[in-house]
């Protein structure tokens, strides 16, 4: 089965410390791969994505995400976080044959302590 | 990066009535929109592709004839919720596929 496991619903780091969010995917072929950031009542926002070549992608706002096929993970990371960084994360996978349908991850919302 | 509008932001309507959601691509043609559904605190689900000219595909346990998708032209799609109950209040996206998938700003809709 297809789906997307996002295994920490809420995680909570101090202002200029690095973050790590974990995601897990599940996907019968080849896929791609996205990292989103949704404010509270906002639309989503892509942070990058994966499709193919150099496993470490550079996104937008300073992440950054790491492809590891061995162990279906894509994990998002930043070295320094903003309180502006605070919001709701969502990890998604789809395939070139899928026609952009994704499917998400449960979401990690990230709170920053001053 | 391209532009997608989804109108209205938010809604509040009575039981019983209909309300429409309309998604736009401003600058590129799309041929295939998604519908998705998040309830607070939860992630997105896909609803529905939506495919110009041609009728809607529904996942499995959405109703299609509650949650009726219109894609007329290649920068428009509209998601009707019929005979709307508390229980559809939920926020709704949309989105477009160009290069890659682009999301709507999402509609917050309140049946009361």
């Amino acid at each position: 089965a297809q789906s997307v496991t996002q295994p920490d619903i809420h995680i909570t780091v101090s202002e200029g410390a690095s973050l790590e969010l974990r995601c897990n995917y599940s996907y019968g072929a080849t896929p791609y791969l996205f990292w989103y950031v949704q404010s509270p009542g906002q639309g989503l926002q892509l942070l990058l994505k994966y499709f193919s070549g150099d496993t470490l992608v550079q996104g937008i706002k300073g992440f950054e995400a790491e492809f590891k096929r061995s162990q279906s993970s894509f994990n998002l990371r930043k070295p320094s976080v903003h309180w502006s960084d605070a919001a709701e994360y969502f990890c998604a996978v789809g395939g070139m044959g899928q026609g952009g349908k994704l499917i998400f991850g449960q979401g990690t919302e990230l709170s920053v302590k001053p | 990066g391209a532009v997608v509008s989804q109108h209205p932001s938010w809604v509040i309507c009575k039981s019983g009535t209909s309300v429409k959601i309309e998604c736009r691509s401003l600058d590129f043609q799309a041929t295939t929109m998604f519908w998705y559904r998040q309830f607070p605190k939860q992630s997105l689900m896909l609803m529905a592709t939506s495919n110009e000219g041609s009728k809607a595909t529904y996942e499995q346990g959405v109703e299609k004839d509650k949650f009726l998708i219109n894609h007329a032209s290649l920068t428009l799609s509209t998601l009707t919720v019929t005979s709307a109950h508390p229980e559809d209040s939920s926020f709704y996206i949309c989105s477009a596929k160009g290069a890659e998938a682009f999301f709507g700003q999402g509609t917050r809709l309140t049946v009361v």
